[in-house]
């Protein structure tokens, strides 16, 4: 069955840089997400993005985070000068029907 | 934002019984919903919707059920087995999700002994 691919694993950063957080979605699904899930707490919509555009975003979605499909098949998203709030599992999602979530990235802000 | 709420973080049951999980939404625009499960380390894995329109829907081991007068869901597990053990999390979105945000509750941890 076809899985929605997440790349790194972990990625730990200083507070101020950017960093890039890489998915592969399901290849035919044409909606994608970013979700993040603090320690403890729920997970939480970033952002939605459909026919190369955001679709829908969050209040968390600010002006340091940003969203991109580079070519046919990554979906990528930037937070441009990290705070050590940006802390979190960062679920990337493609759907067709419904949301298919990738096994995450845990951003470690220091 | 309290939108979605499992009120009980975690839930103990024998191998073999019934583990019922719970979920209540505020938002009446809200009109799919969708459980989840997840294991540590891995992301949210899809078990079963439901639309608003039904208030039963049922697959194999498990079935959820929707009353919307009391904005209230629920997962049924029958019957338990230990590899149920994870996190639930109940969601909810407006729409059929094509494109929409899903809002998450908190989740509940099921154990399930053998």
């Amino acid at each position: 069955e076809p899985e929605v691919t997440q790349t790194p694993s972990h990625q730990v950063t200083q507070m101020g840089q950017e960093v890039i957080l890489r998915c592969v979605p399901i290849s035919n699904h044409l909606y994608f997400y970013w979700y993040r899930q603090i320690l403890g707490q729920k997970v939480e919509f970033l952002v939605s993005f459909y026919n190369n555009e955001i679709s829908e975003k969050s209040e968390i979605f600010d002006d340091q985070f940003s969203v991109e499909r580079p070519d046919g098949s990554n979906f990528t998203l930037k937070i441009r000068s990290t705070k050590l709030e940006d802390s979190a599992m960062y679920f990337c999602a493609s759907s067709e029907n419904r949301p298919n979530f990738g096994p995450g990235t845990r951003l470690t802000v220091t | 934002d309290q939108q979605v709420k499992q009120n009980s973080p975690s839930l103990s049951v024998q191998e073999g019984r019934i583990s019922i999980l719970n979920c209540d939404y505020t938002n009446s625009m809200f009109d799919y919903f969708l459980w989840y499960k997840k294991y540590p380390a891995e992301g949210p894995t899809f078990l079963i919707s439901i639309s608003s329109i039904k208030d039963k829907n049922e697959d194999g081991r498990f079935t959820v059920f929707l009353n919307k007068s009391a904005k209230h869901l629920s997962l049924h597990i029958v019957p338990s087995q230990p590899g149920d053990s994870a996190v639930y999390f109940c969601a909810a979105s407006v729409g059929d999700n094509q494109g929409g945000k899903l809002i998450f509750g908190q989740g509940t941890e099921l154990s399930v002994k053998p």
